[in-house]
Protein backbone atom coordinates (compact mmCIF):
# COMPACT_ATOMS: atom_id res chain seq x y z
CA UNK A 1 0.00 0.00 0.00
CA UNK A 2 1.20 3.51 -1.00
CA UNK A 3 1.87 5.39 2.55
CA UNK A 4 3.80 7.84 4.64
CA UNK A 5 4.24 6.53 7.56
CA UNK A 6 5.93 8.65 10.75
CA UNK A 7 6.94 7.29 14.47
CA UNK A 8 6.45 7.78 16.76
CA UNK A 9 2.43 8.92 16.55
CA UNK A 10 2.54 10.22 20.31
CA UNK A 11 5.36 11.19 22.19
CA UNK A 12 5.61 13.60 25.46
CA UNK A 13 9.02 14.50 26.57
CA UNK A 14 11.01 16.75 28.59
CA UNK A 15 12.49 20.66 27.60
CA UNK A 16 16.22 20.22 26.17
CA UNK A 17 15.97 15.96 25.26
CA UNK A 18 16.94 15.61 21.78
CA UNK A 19 14.33 13.41 19.42
CA UNK A 20 13.96 12.49 16.60
CA UNK A 21 10.31 11.46 14.48
CA UNK A 22 10.86 9.29 11.47
CA UNK A 23 9.26 9.67 8.10
CA UNK A 24 9.50 7.22 5.74
CA UNK A 25 7.95 6.75 1.96
CA UNK A 26 7.09 4.13 -0.42
CA UNK A 27 6.19 5.88 -3.47
CA UNK A 28 9.53 7.05 -4.81
CA UNK A 29 8.97 10.56 -4.42
CA UNK A 30 11.46 13.09 -4.87
CA UNK A 31 9.83 15.77 -2.54
CA UNK A 32 9.24 15.42 1.20
CA UNK A 33 8.17 18.37 3.67
CA UNK A 34 7.62 19.23 7.57
CA UNK A 35 4.47 20.78 8.85
CA UNK A 36 3.28 21.30 12.32
CA UNK A 37 -0.29 22.22 12.61
CA UNK A 38 -1.54 24.72 15.61
CA UNK A 39 -4.77 25.40 16.77
CA UNK A 40 -6.15 28.39 14.18
CA UNK A 41 -3.06 28.85 12.55
CA UNK A 42 -3.01 25.13 10.32
CA UNK A 43 -0.25 23.94 9.19
CA UNK A 44 2.67 25.87 8.43
CA UNK A 45 5.52 24.30 6.73
CA UNK A 46 9.09 23.90 8.73
CA UNK A 47 11.67 21.89 6.26
CA UNK A 48 10.75 20.50 2.73
CA UNK A 49 12.96 18.61 0.60
CA UNK A 50 13.44 19.19 -3.64
CA UNK A 51 15.38 15.54 -3.22
CA UNK A 52 18.54 13.67 -1.28
CA UNK A 53 20.68 15.95 -0.28
CA UNK A 54 18.72 19.09 -1.18
CA UNK A 55 16.87 20.42 2.12
CA UNK A 56 15.66 23.67 2.57
CA UNK A 57 13.95 26.18 5.23
CA UNK A 58 10.39 26.73 5.39
CA UNK A 59 7.89 29.22 7.37
CA UNK A 60 8.96 27.89 10.99
CA UNK A 61 12.42 26.39 10.58
CA UNK A 62 13.43 27.74 14.22
CA UNK A 63 14.70 24.67 16.78
CA UNK A 64 14.25 21.89 14.38
CA UNK A 65 16.85 20.10 11.73
CA UNK A 66 16.31 17.60 8.79
CA UNK A 67 18.41 15.93 6.78
CA UNK A 68 17.57 13.87 3.67
CA UNK A 69 20.28 10.80 3.13
CA UNK A 70 17.99 8.66 1.37
CA UNK A 71 15.00 9.37 -0.85
CA UNK A 72 12.17 7.40 1.19
CA UNK A 73 13.72 8.78 4.51
CA UNK A 74 12.89 12.67 6.16
CA UNK A 75 13.67 12.56 9.57
CA UNK A 76 12.51 15.46 11.66
CA UNK A 77 14.85 16.45 14.81
CA UNK A 78 14.93 18.38 17.60
CA UNK A 79 18.28 19.02 19.44
CA UNK A 80 17.12 20.55 22.21
CA UNK A 81 12.91 20.73 22.41
CA UNK A 82 11.19 23.38 24.21
CA UNK A 83 7.39 23.71 25.36
CA UNK A 84 6.59 25.91 22.51
CA UNK A 85 6.63 23.08 20.17
CA UNK A 86 4.11 21.09 21.33
CA UNK A 87 2.09 20.53 18.23
CA UNK A 88 0.69 18.17 15.75
CA UNK A 89 3.56 17.40 13.06
CA UNK A 90 2.55 16.29 9.50
CA UNK A 91 5.09 14.32 6.86
CA UNK A 92 4.22 14.99 3.27
CA UNK A 93 5.26 13.92 0.44
CA UNK A 94 4.63 14.32 -3.65
CA UNK A 95 5.82 12.73 -6.95
CA UNK A 96 7.39 15.87 -8.25
CA UNK A 97 9.64 18.68 -6.55
CA UNK A 98 6.65 21.02 -8.38
CA UNK A 99 4.01 21.15 -5.49
CA UNK A 100 2.14 23.64 -7.50
CA UNK A 101 1.11 20.34 -9.97
CA UNK A 102 1.94 17.55 -7.92
CA UNK A 103 -0.23 16.79 -5.09
CA UNK A 104 1.48 15.93 -1.48
CA UNK A 105 0.35 12.64 0.61
CA UNK A 106 0.01 12.63 4.23
CA UNK A 107 1.56 10.90 6.77
CA UNK A 108 -0.79 9.77 10.27
CA UNK A 109 0.65 13.08 12.17
CA UNK A 110 2.94 12.97 15.41
CA UNK A 111 1.63 14.21 18.24
CA UNK A 112 4.50 15.63 20.51
CA UNK A 113 3.87 17.11 24.04
CA UNK A 114 7.09 18.72 25.51
CA UNK A 115 6.91 19.21 29.11
CA UNK B 1 4.66 36.76 1.00
CA UNK B 2 1.44 35.30 0.46
CA UNK B 3 -1.37 34.70 3.15
CA UNK B 4 -4.90 32.51 3.13
CA UNK B 5 -7.91 33.78 5.64
CA UNK B 6 -10.50 31.32 6.20
CA UNK B 7 -13.15 33.46 8.01
CA UNK B 8 -15.53 30.68 10.16
CA UNK B 9 -13.13 28.95 12.72
CA UNK B 10 -16.03 27.06 13.80
CA UNK B 11 -19.73 26.01 11.74
CA UNK B 12 -22.01 23.93 13.00
CA UNK B 13 -24.93 22.43 10.83
CA UNK B 14 -27.70 19.64 10.81
CA UNK B 15 -27.75 16.87 7.89
CA UNK B 16 -29.05 18.14 4.49
CA UNK B 17 -27.62 21.81 4.72
CA UNK B 18 -25.62 22.97 2.57
CA UNK B 19 -22.81 24.25 3.37
CA UNK B 20 -20.35 26.83 2.33
CA UNK B 21 -16.30 27.87 3.62
CA UNK B 22 -14.90 30.95 2.86
CA UNK B 23 -11.18 31.00 1.90
CA UNK B 24 -9.27 34.34 0.25
CA UNK B 25 -5.46 34.68 -0.29
CA UNK B 26 -3.39 37.54 -0.37
CA UNK B 27 -0.94 36.62 -3.37
CA UNK B 28 -1.57 38.98 -6.63
CA UNK B 29 0.19 36.58 -9.08
CA UNK B 30 -0.97 33.03 -11.05
CA UNK B 31 -2.08 30.36 -8.09
CA UNK B 32 -2.88 26.83 -7.51
CA UNK B 33 -5.34 26.44 -4.92
CA UNK B 34 -6.44 23.27 -2.89
CA UNK B 35 -8.90 22.25 -0.43
CA UNK B 36 -8.28 19.59 2.34
CA UNK B 37 -10.32 17.55 4.93
CA UNK B 38 -8.63 16.32 7.82
CA UNK B 39 -11.46 14.12 9.40
CA UNK B 40 -11.19 13.19 13.11
CA UNK B 41 -7.90 11.32 13.98
CA UNK B 42 -7.03 10.97 10.60
CA UNK B 43 -4.31 12.67 7.84
CA UNK B 44 -5.58 15.35 5.32
CA UNK B 45 -6.67 14.38 2.15
CA UNK B 46 -6.96 16.13 -0.63
CA UNK B 47 -10.39 17.12 -1.55
CA UNK B 48 -9.95 19.14 -5.01
CA UNK B 49 -7.79 21.59 -6.42
CA UNK B 50 -7.34 24.65 -9.45
CA UNK B 51 -4.65 25.02 -11.63
CA UNK B 52 -6.83 26.42 -14.56
CA UNK B 53 -9.62 26.55 -16.73
CA UNK B 54 -13.25 26.21 -15.18
CA UNK B 55 -13.28 27.82 -12.66
CA UNK B 56 -16.00 25.38 -11.14
CA UNK B 57 -13.95 22.87 -9.57
CA UNK B 58 -15.67 19.14 -8.62
CA UNK B 59 -13.74 17.16 -6.11
CA UNK B 60 -14.71 14.04 -4.04
CA UNK B 61 -17.79 13.57 -1.60
CA UNK B 62 -20.04 15.99 -3.94
CA UNK B 63 -17.69 18.91 -2.82
CA UNK B 64 -16.79 22.05 -4.95
CA UNK B 65 -15.59 25.03 -4.46
CA UNK B 66 -15.56 27.97 -7.14
CA UNK B 67 -12.52 30.10 -8.09
CA UNK B 68 -13.42 33.95 -8.21
CA UNK B 69 -10.20 35.95 -9.58
CA UNK B 70 -11.27 39.25 -9.04
CA UNK B 71 -12.44 38.55 -5.40
CA UNK B 72 -9.06 35.91 -4.39
CA UNK B 73 -11.40 33.68 -3.20
CA UNK B 74 -12.10 30.01 -3.29
CA UNK B 75 -14.57 29.37 -1.45
CA UNK B 76 -15.73 25.84 -1.37
CA UNK B 77 -19.74 24.36 -1.10
CA UNK B 78 -21.22 21.52 -0.25
CA UNK B 79 -25.30 21.52 -1.50
CA UNK B 80 -26.69 19.10 1.45
CA UNK B 81 -23.90 17.70 4.05
CA UNK B 82 -24.01 14.69 6.23
CA UNK B 83 -23.00 13.50 9.56
CA UNK B 84 -19.44 11.86 7.68
CA UNK B 85 -18.30 15.46 6.81
CA UNK B 86 -17.46 16.69 9.87
CA UNK B 87 -14.09 17.21 10.32
CA UNK B 88 -11.40 20.04 9.75
CA UNK B 89 -11.23 21.91 6.00
CA UNK B 90 -8.10 23.75 4.95
CA UNK B 91 -7.76 25.32 2.52
CA UNK B 92 -4.04 26.11 0.49
CA UNK B 93 -2.34 27.93 -1.82
CA UNK B 94 1.00 27.72 -3.58
CA UNK B 95 2.68 30.27 -6.22
CA UNK B 96 5.76 29.18 -8.70
CA UNK B 97 6.91 32.83 -8.32
CA UNK B 98 6.64 32.53 -4.06
CA UNK B 99 8.49 29.62 -4.16
CA UNK B 100 7.72 26.37 -3.86
CA UNK B 101 5.79 26.71 -1.08
CA UNK B 102 2.33 25.65 0.09
CA UNK B 103 0.79 27.76 2.49
CA UNK B 104 -2.47 26.98 4.55
CA UNK B 105 -5.55 28.47 6.07
CA UNK B 106 -6.09 28.15 9.86
CA UNK B 107 -8.41 25.67 9.28
CA UNK B 108 -12.26 25.64 9.82
CA UNK B 109 -13.50 23.01 12.01
CA UNK B 110 -17.23 21.77 10.57
CA UNK B 111 -19.51 19.59 12.68
CA UNK B 112 -22.79 18.33 11.04
CA UNK B 113 -25.58 17.43 13.63
CA UNK B 114 -27.07 13.96 12.57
Amino acid sequence: EAQVTQNPRYLITVTGKKLTVTCSQNMNHEYMSWYRQDPGLGLRQIYYSMNVEVTDKGDVPEGYKVSRKEKRNFPLILESPSPNQTSLYFCASSLGADISYYEQYFGPGTRLTVT
Amino acid sequence: AQSVSQHNHHVILSEAASLELGCNYSYGGTVNLFWYVQYPGQHLQLLLKYFSGDPLVKGIKGFEAEFIKSKFSFNLRKPSVQWSDTAEYFCAVTARAAGNKLTFGGGTRVLVKP
